[in-house]
């Protein structure tokens, strides 16, 4: 079983630019989730998804990122601008349901500069 | 709003020993799950053992067993005969109505 894929791995950017990160599911998992990872702390959920709807978004930094899932299945997160704080691991995981096991992705690492 | 607190910021154990790491969590719901997750250095986040609240008898993944204290709000993970592949970060994490709330994680050193 294919398991979560994100990309890029890392990336680096100057503050104020602009950035996306892509997520492709595990095949048949109705539910997607972006998470953020700053260093030394655990991963805070920004947007869950049930198939191309959100369910989820009330951590979301709106004025700057942004996120959809096209048809349910891949998904795309933006920042735009890029903010130093934003400096962070986003992590893709999709899971059957809510409450179900999450698989989760490698992650991108992103700094900002 | 739910929360996830473990306060061992780090752990060692000896190769082969049993090592016992601390989560409490609070929640206002009366049906939720509690994961206990390990993210090695490739930040790839594995699920090592879930628990449903509604459940009274203790999860058990081969070593890994957890201690889940519903009244007082605790879910412990025990890992026995602690192997070099057991080194990583840990994270308890709450799942509910908000979603999956995760703790800030347990640094898990295995000494040799």
């Amino acid at each position: 079983e294919a398991g979560v894929a994100q990309s890029p791995r890392y990336k680096i950017i100057e503050k104020r630019q602009s950035v996306a990160f892509w997520c492709n599911p595990i095949s048949g998992h109705a539910t997607l989730y972006w998470y953020q990872q700053i260093l030394g702390q655990g991963p805070k959920l920004l947007i869950q998804f049930q198939n191309n709807g959100v369910v989820d978004d009330s951590q979301l930094p709106k004025d700057r990122f942004s996120a959809e899932r096209l048809k349910g299945v891949d998904s795309t997160l933006k920042i735009q601008p890029a903010k130093l704080e934003d400096s962070a691991v986003y992590l893709c995981a999709s899971s059957v349901r809510t409450h179900e096991k999450l698989f989760f992705g490698s992650g991108t690492q992103l700094s900002v500069l | 709003a739910q929360t996830v607190t473990q306060s061992q910021p780090e752990m060692s154990v000896q190769e082969a020993e049993t090592v016992t790491l601390s989560c409490t969590y609070d929640t206002s719901e009366s049906d939720y799950y509690l994961f206990w997750y390990k993210q090695p250095p490739s930040r790839q986040m594995i699920l090592v053992i879930r628990q449903e609240a509604y459940k009274q008898q203790n999860a058990t993944e081969n070593r890994f067993s957890v201690n889940f204290q519903k009244a007082a709000k605790s879910f412990s993970l025990k890992i026995s005969d602690s192997q070099l592949g057991d080194a990583a970060m840990y994270f308890c994490a709450l799942g509910g109505a908000d979603g999956l709330t995760f703790g800030k994680g347990t640094h898990l050193i295995i000494q040799p």
